[in-house]
């Protein structure tokens, strides 16, 4: 059945960079579109991005945009999501998910374990 | 961009109750609603998509209906396993997907 696993969290300082990974596998990786979805301590769910099949269509929650951008290596089955200029409230777990069809519309299924990135000097 | 608003924010029920949570969206998303159930310590799990069509696997006493701004996910007898968050989230056109603020069902 359909896997994924989320790694590359850690603690990092305002403003640097971290790069999460997301690998999947029990699936046809490259004929489904890929979102981030996060969760800051406590708190609900909130969507951060999403990649379509081929990474032709990229989008970004407003709270991100201009500082993540999210890609995907189809020979490796692999999901990326580069964080840079990080700031506090960046701090939460990262989920990695997998949409139903090959474009971002659709419902999140399965869903990664989840990495921690907490923003901290 | 279109805004979700669950109710209740939080419940407390007994073993055997009939459990309701509402989700309203900002505009009409046609059947464009999914539910996800969230343990503690755990990744949410999908439930219901397209409004009312449950997951492999989900228990027949969860079910999902609505359509356009109004959603409803009702629990005919909740069980002890049931405890956990429950979210609603939109996937209507173009992203952002945005989720509702989530309801926190307890055992009374």
């Amino acid at each position: 059945q359909a896997q994924l696993v989320e790694s590359g969290g850690g603690v990092v300082q305002p403003g640097k960079s971290l790069r999460l990974s997301c690998a999947a596998s029990g699936f046809t990786f490259k004929s489904y579109g890929m979102h981030w979805v996060r969760q800051a301590p406590g708190k609900g769910l909130e969507w951060v991005a999403a990649i379509s099949y081929d990474g032709g269509n990229k989008y970004y929650a407003d709270s991100v945009k201009g500082r993540f951008t999210i890609s995907r290596d189809n020979s490796k089955n692999t999901l990326y999501l580069q964080m840079n200029s990080l700031r506090t409230e960046d701090t939460a777990v990262y989920y990695c998910a997998k949409g139903p069809q090959w474009l971002v519309v659709g419902w999140f299924d399965p869903w990664g374990q989840g990495v921690l990135v907490t923003v901290s000097s | 961009d279109i805004q979700m608003t669950q109710s209740p924010s939080s419940l407390s029920a007994s073993v055997g109750d009939r459990v309701t949570i509402t989700c309203q969206a900002s505009q009409d998303i046609r059947k464009s609603l999914n539910w996800y159930q969230q343990k503690p310590g755990k990744a949410p799990k999908l439930l219901i998509y397209d409004a009312s069509n449950l997951d492999t696997g989900v228990p027949s006493r969860i079910s999902g209906s609505g359509y356009g701004t109004d959603f409803t996910l009702t629990i005919s007898s909740l069980q002890p396993e049931d405890i956990a968050t429950y979210y609603c989230q939109h996937y209507d056109n173009l992203p952002p997907f945005t989720f509702g603020g989530g309801t926190k069902v307890e055992i009374k």
